[in-house]
């Protein structure tokens, strides 16, 4: 079974521009979420999306938006880029939403903002 | 606001001694809980999970300790090896937000040969 999907792996963009992160969940699996990690940081939630449905969402700015396809497939969105949003951004999968679920990760793509 | 604590950047253990990795949480409301490990440049792997019905569970070389009254949860390997070398993670949740998972900081384990 294949795991979860990141694309890209790296990315560097400049200030202002927006950006679209990709993930590919685990087949049969609903959810996904998004996390940012930022150097010497836990991870930290961005949001859940469960059939096609933004489930949760954690405390990042409107900038930070989200969707999720009727296949699973989920993209993130970025708009008006910081310095502040380098990060290494990672998606996880889960069969279902709550319930004791386990996520599964992707590789994560590392947005550089230059 | 910080959840979950992982007060330990880091631990150095000897190859096949008992390497223990605390977690600290704040929410009484967390009812279940995950321990990651992650090497550079991979996403975390899932390792094993309690939920707060039990004190203790088990996988192989892994077992995870939960005490709710202290908010407190450890990670045992035993015994360790240099291929456990890596960055661990704990993470909660509560039963009202889904897969909303907070996470510690981790710890970066080196099993030394």
């Amino acid at each position: 079974k294949a795991g979860v999907t990141q694309t890209p792996r790296y990315l560097i963009k400049t200030r202002g521009q927006q950006v679209t992160l990709s993930c590919s969940p685990i087949s049969g699996h609903r959810s996904v979420s998004w996390y940012q990690q930022t150097p010497g940081q836990g991870l930290q939630f961005l949001f859940e999306y469960f059939s096609e449905t933004q489930r949760n969402k954690g405390n990042f700015p409107g900038r930070f938006s989200g969707r999720q396809f009727s296949n699973s497939r989920s993209e993130m969105n970025v708009s008006t880029l910081e310095l502040g949003d380098s990060a290494l951004y990672l998606c996880a999968s889960s069969r279902q939403t709550g319930g004791n679920e386990k996520l599964f990760f992707g590789s994560g793509t590392q947005l550089s903002v230059l | 606001d910080q959840q979950v604590k992982q007060n330990s950047p880091s631990l150095s253990v000897q190859e096949g001694r008992i390497s223990i990795l605390n977690c600290d949480y704040t929410n009484s409301m967390f009812d279940y809980f995950l321990w990651y490990k992650k090497y550079p440049a991979e996403g975390p792997t899932f390792l094993i999970s309690i939920s707060s019905i039990k004190d203790k569970n088990e996988d192989g070389r892994f077992t995870v300790f939960l005490n709710k009254s202290a908010k407190h949860l450890s990670l045992h390997i035993v015994p360790s090896q240099p291929g456990d070398s890596a960055v661990y993670f704990c993470a909660a949740s509560d039963p009202f937000t889904g897969n909303q998972f907070y996470f510690g900081t981790g710890t970066s384990l080196t099993v030394i040969p």
